[in-house]
């Protein structure tokens, strides 16, 4: 799996818009980036996943960079429930490979 | 929604005891996997199972072991705890598809005395 780098923490204000970066400088052509997030007291839940393309649903925003080898999660207004810690993960096939978390970006969101 | 549910919230066990941490997934998932979360060292994969009597070891399998005679139950067992098994432990499972999407349940505090 290709190692991927997020700041340790970060915080916004509510109602806000919200960049989460991640930097995956060794992803491979086929790696898809998927990006998970841990609200407190729970385990880890999906947010989005994309290859090339930048990718929208009804959590967050994908923006992939063009040559692949960062991105960033975008909620569009953040609120108080979105504090969560947020994590990147790439690989080409997570149906038969283990996911690699690493310790993620911790978002605090500033009433 | 798929559920995925972890037996207890909470533990406490004495050094020594054996422990069974069980969790079952109403989804018909091939793919079930355990993880233990330690502050600063993220999620690490004890095993993982893709298939029932199936197992693979993850990242740190020692002192654990796994189960998985049902598609629905995946079981962690502590042979004989230790202080340092203290920690989260996490359920996952996902269908075994390319693009697949694990779903966890809410965790075990396993606290070793």
């Amino acid at each position: 799996d290709a190692k991927t780098t997020q700041p340790n923490s970060m915080e916004s204000n509510e109602e806000e818009p919200v960049h989460l970066p991640c930097n995956h400088s060794t992803i491979s052509g086929t790696d898809y980036i998927h990006w998970y997030r841990q609200l407190p007291s729970q385990g880890p839940e999906y947010v989005i996943h994309g290859l090339t393309s930048n990718v929208n649903n009804r959590m967050a925003s994908l923006a992939i960079a063009e040559d692949r080898k960062s991105s960033t999660l975008i909620l569009h207004r953040a609120t108080l429930r979105d504090a969560a810690v947020y994590y990147c993960i790439v690989g080409s096939n997570f149906g038969n490979e283990k996911l690699t978390f690493g310790t993620g970006t911790r978002l605090t969101i500033i009433p | 929604d798929v559920k995925v549910t972890q037996s207890s919230r909470y533990l406490v066990k004495r050094t020594g005891e054996k422990v069974f941490l069980e969790c079952v997934q109403d989804m018909d998932h091939e793919n079930m996997f355990w993880y233990r979360q330690d502050p600063g060292l993220g999620l690490r994969l004890i095993y993982f199972s893709y298939d029932v009597k199936m197992k693979e070891k993850g990242d740190i399998p020692e002192g654990y072991s796994v189960s998985r005679e049902k598609k629905e139950r995946f079981s962690l067992i502590l042979e004989s705890a230790s202080t340092n098994q203290t920690s989260m432990y996490l359920c996952a499972s996902s269908l075994g598809q390319q693009l697949d999407i694990q779903y966890f349940g809410a965790g075990t505090r396993l606290s070793v005395l």
